[in-house]
């Protein structure tokens, strides 16, 4: 069973750069999917930020294109999200998850989630 | 951007009773492809999302035979045949045929 955990600092000054890493565990990140990031502010709903495959190639949130990075390290089989001049508008719980390309489109595996919180 | 619309914003349902959810989105979903990238995921409280339905109406591998799908072009409906205490949370319909898109999701509770 695929698992995906979230790490990195829960508290980013406003102007910083939020940085977060998914450690993805029981099965390859060179498989042939997509990995992606999603964030929920507190007591709202989703939203996706992008996604990147095993070979490097990236799709980004057009709203946040011009801030985002993602970033795939097959060797770690991890990937990670770089999010830059932040907010208290960014402050929120951040998943990694796996999308499923193909025939179904979808988000099947998710990470627990990690809160970010813009402050000074 | 398509614009993932859903409806009623709270569904307070008594248990062993049908929810239905309806999402609307501002454009048809109908892909390229001929297929329409239309799925729904439940968030339980403190979790994470979790896919019950994928293009449409196929459930998801585990998923309950209660949840279904069904819908087309732009109007879309998950329906709960009978709630049960575990379906409390939040349902969210997503569209992934232009990009990744959310609706603002629908809370279901119990009476």
């Amino acid at each position: 069973q695929v698992q995906l955990q979230e790490s990195g600092p829960g508290l980013v000054k406003p102007s910083g750069t939020l940085s977060l890493t998914c450690a993805v565990s029981g099965g390859s990140i060179s498989s042939n999917n997509w990995w992606s990031w999603v964030r929920q502010p507190p007591g709202k709903g989703l939203e996706w930020i992008g996604e990147i495959n095993h070979s490097g190639s990236t799709n980004y949130n057009p709203s946040l294109k011009s801030r985002v990075t993602i970033s795939v390290d097959k060797s770690k089989n991890q990937f990670s999200l770089k999010l830059s001049s932040v907010t208290a508008a960014d402050t929120a719980v951040y998943y990694c998850a796996r999308y499923l390309g193909g025939q179904q489109q979808a988000f099947d595996y998710w990470g627990q989630g990690t809160l970010v919180t813009v402050s000074s | 951007d398509i614009v993932m619309t859903q409806t009623p914003l709270s569904s307070p349902v008594t248990l062993g009773q049908p929810a239905s959810i309806s999402c609307r989105s501002s454009q048809s979903l109908v892909h390229s492809d001929g297929n329409t990238y239309l799925s729904w995921l439940q968030q339980r409280p403190g979790q994470p999302p979790r896919l019950l339905i994928y293009k449409i109406s196929n459930r998801f591998s585990g998923v309950p035979d209660r949840f279904s799908g069904s819908g087309a072009g732009t109007d879309f409906t998950l329906k709960i045949s009978r709630v049960e205490a575990e379906d409390v949370g939040v349902y969210y319909c997503m569209q992934a045929t232009q990009f990744v898109t959310f609706g603002g999701g629908t809370k279901v509770e119990i009476k």
